[in-house]
């Protein structure tokens, strides 16, 4: 049974370009979060989609920032326009419901702004 | 005053030696307390999560809750070089819209062989 995959593992970008990241959650699971994390501030949540609904954004930044988790294929992370503030490990975890206490996070993708 | 206070550490054990990692918390809401691994350049995985207050035993680790102090620990019993890691608590209210996961920085552990 394959865990949650991330991709890319590592991703470099230009001040300005476009970044997307994927997330290919566990079999069966069809509720995925996004969360960033950077040294000195530990784990933030982002976001938190089910199936082809956004449900929680409360974390996610209004501008430049869009995430979906279509009915086919992987959850997406959007950042347009990136910027040095950006550089972060991003991480996706997935369950297999709303009530599980329990989420499977992947390896995580490493941006970095140049 | 961050919701989830945990000392970033680091700590430095030698093998075999008990170790405590605390976390302190402001939302009395909080009801599920989680504690999770972190190995470098990986993803946190879940080691155990306790409901409420109380103790809870897995092998080599005990999680504990004492909310009246709004404090909880995990404890790791003979300590293994294997058991080097970052160390996140996260904990959540029960339900409605505070059900996300508010996490720690995380401690650093060496256990040193």
């Amino acid at each position: 049974n394959a865990g949650v995959m991330q991709n890319p593992r590592h991703l470099v970008r230009r001040r300005g370009q476009e970044a997307r990241l994927r997330c290919s959650p566990m079999k069966g699971h069809s509720h995925v979060y996004w969360y960033r994390q950077l040294p000195e501030e530990g784990l933030k949540f982002m976001v938190y989609l089910q199936k082809e609904n956004i449900i929680d954004e409360s974390g996610m930044p209004k501008e430049r920032f869009s995430a979906e988790f279509p009915k086919e294929g992987p959850s997406i992370l959007r950042i347009q326009q990136v910027v040095r503030g950006d550089s972060a490990a991003y991480f996706c975890a997935s369950s297999p419901s709303r009530e599980d206490l329990e989420q499977y996070f992947g390896p995580g993708t490493r941006l970095t702004v140049t | 005053q961050k919701e989830v206070e945990q000392d970033p550490g680091p700590l430095s054990v030698p093998e075999g030696a008990i170790v405590s990692l605390n976390c302190t918390y402001s939302n009395s809401a909080f009801q599920y307390f989680m504690w999770y691994r972190q190995y470098s350049r990986k993803g946190p995985e879940l080691l155990m999560y306790t409901y409420s207050s109380g103790n809870k035993e897995d092998g080599r680790f005990t999680a504990q809750v004492d909310k009246s102090s709004k404090y909880i620990s995990l404890f790791i019993r003979d300590s293994q070089p294997s058991d080097s890691a970052t160390y996140l608590c996260a904990m959540r209210a029960n339900a409605g819209n505070n059900r996300k996961l508010i996490w720690g920085l995380g401690t650093s552990l060496a256990v040193n062989p």
